[in-house]
């Protein structure tokens, strides 16, 4: 059964780069898309981007000046860098695989909540 | 963007009810819609995927219907565990966007 877990810094200050990392177990990460979404605390969801395993990206253009994903087939992980961050930034933020028939997010991480505060 | 509007933001059934969730999109997306179950503290389930088809292991109380623009996620038979937020999501186009989510409480 894949198992993805998200791990990073909780908190960061405003105008820092937030990073985070998700591990794959279970399964090997060459194969299928890998995606990011996060959600506002008491908010709705945002997908923020997805990267295959090759290294071919698609990022919400809302996010995309400040958004870089890639992966790490060797340590079968993938991570995100969200730069400049304010408050607004703030959220859980979900690593998530595509399903195994489906063009849907079908495995996800537990989720991490990231604060931006000084 | 494809704006993703679902009705109601909250609804409160009781057990046994049959539950409805429409999801309309800005645009046509043929049948490029997904529906997820959120629980508390917990990270989002796929449930529909293809606007109608039911992912290995959900139960079958679920269903989901529509193409093009208007969508409904249907719950045959509301059980106690169902109580979550659904979300609907379309990936005809990038960026993906979901649904602002629908609160299903019990009465």
């Amino acid at each position: 059964q894949v198992q993805l877990q998200e791990s990073g810094p909780g908190l960061v200050k405003p105008s820092e780069t937030l990073s985070l990392t998700c591990t794959v177990s279970g399964g090997s990460i060459s194969s299928y898309y890998w995606s990011w979404i996060r959600q506002p605390p008491g908010k709705g969801l945002e997908w923020i981007g997805y990267i295959y395993y090759s290294g071919s990206t698609n990022y919400n253009p809302s996010l995309k000046s400040r958004v870089t994903i890639s992966v790490d087939t060797s340590k079968n992980q993938f991570s995100l860098k969200l730069s400049s961050v304010t408050a607004a930034d703030t959220a859980v933020y979900y690593c998530a695989r595509e399903a195994d028939t489906a063009m849907g997010w079908g495995y996800w991480g537990q989720g991490t909540l990231v604060t931006v505060s000084s | 963007d494809i704006q993703m509007t679902q009705s109601p933001s909250s609804l409160s059934a009781s057990v046994g009810d049959r539950v409805t969730i429409t999801c309309q999109a800005s645009q046509d997306i043929s049948n490029y819609l997904n529906w997820y179950q959120q629980k508390p503290g917990k990270a989002p389930k796929l449930l529909i995927y293809d606007a109608s088809n039911l992912e290995t292991g959900v139960p079958s109380r679920f269903s989901g219907s529509g193409s093009g623009t208007d969508f409904t996620f249907t719950i045959s038979s509301l059980q106690p565990e169902d109580i979550a937020t659904y979300y609907c999501q379309q990936y005809d186009n990038l960026p993906q966007t979901f649904g602002q989510g629908t609160k299903l409480e019990i009465k």
